[in-house]
């Protein structure tokens, strides 16, 4: 059972580049969210979805677009790559309704670079 | 959600208990208290959820204070694989995204 699987590993682009950050759940989850962590700090949320077809904005979704076709798939796309974007980028997954207590699943993260 | 605050930094010795502080007292009643831990390098993982009683698991246990103002995560023998961040989070009971909003955490020393 891979868990949340996120590719790539790390990734440096250049400034105004674009690149897609994939992540994809093995474990037939509802919920996906992506994170973004900056050095020394906590985790900030950059969209969710609760469903395919269904994504909504955390609190940083500026610079970043999110699609849900499948249930396993929750790419994250950056259209035009800044140095603010400099970052790790954690994707998550969980199981059952919203009201539920059940955990998030993350990823082990990608690490990108912007220069 | 309410706001947690937690100490910076801890120390610990191995093989020794450890007692992770947290402050919340603009806790609602329906907030849950949840704590996940991120090893240097990966992603965080779960490590446990409680509302007003206290909580055991094979990881750690959860105490919750009697008005629920604060908790405390313990770890009943700490080993150097515990060395990590540990945050504590509260969840909204009609978070229907079931989001999670991370504060700077506890990063946890633990000396052999």
């Amino acid at each position: 059972n891979a868990g949340v699987t996120q590719t790539p590993k790390f990734r440096i682009l250049k400034i105004g580049q674009s690149m897609t950050l994939q992540c994809t759940q093995d474990m037939n989850h509802n919920y996906m969210y992506w994170y973004r962590q900056d050095p020394g700090m906590g985790l900030k949320l950059i969209y969710y979805s609760v469903g395919a077809g269904i994504t909504d904005k955390g609190e940083v979704p500026n610079g970043y677009n999110v699609s849900r076709s499948t249930t396993e798939d929750f790419p994250l796309r950056l259209e035009l790559a800044a140095p603010s974007q400099t970052s790790v980028y954690f994707c998550a997954s969980r199981p059952g309704t919203g009201a539920s207590n059940q955990p998030q699943h993350f990823g082990d993260g990608t690490r990108l670079s912007i220069l | 959600d309410a706001k947690t605050t937690q100490p910076n930094s801890m120390e610990s010795n191995e093989e020794e208990p450890v007692h992770l502080p947290c402050n919340h007292s603009t806790i609602s009643g329906t907030d849950y208290i949840h704590w996940y831990r991120q090893l240097p390098s990966q992603g965080p993982e779960y490590v446990i959820h409680g509302l007003t009683s206290n909580v055991n698991n094979r990881m750690a246990s959860l105490a919750i204070a009697e008005d629920r103002k604060s908790s405390t995560l313990i770890l009943h023998r700490a080993t150097l694989r515990d060395a990590a961040v540990y945050y504590c989070i509260l969840r909204a009971h009609n978070n229907a995204g079931n989001m999670l909003t991370f504060g700077g955490g506890t990063r946890l020393m633990v000396k052999p």
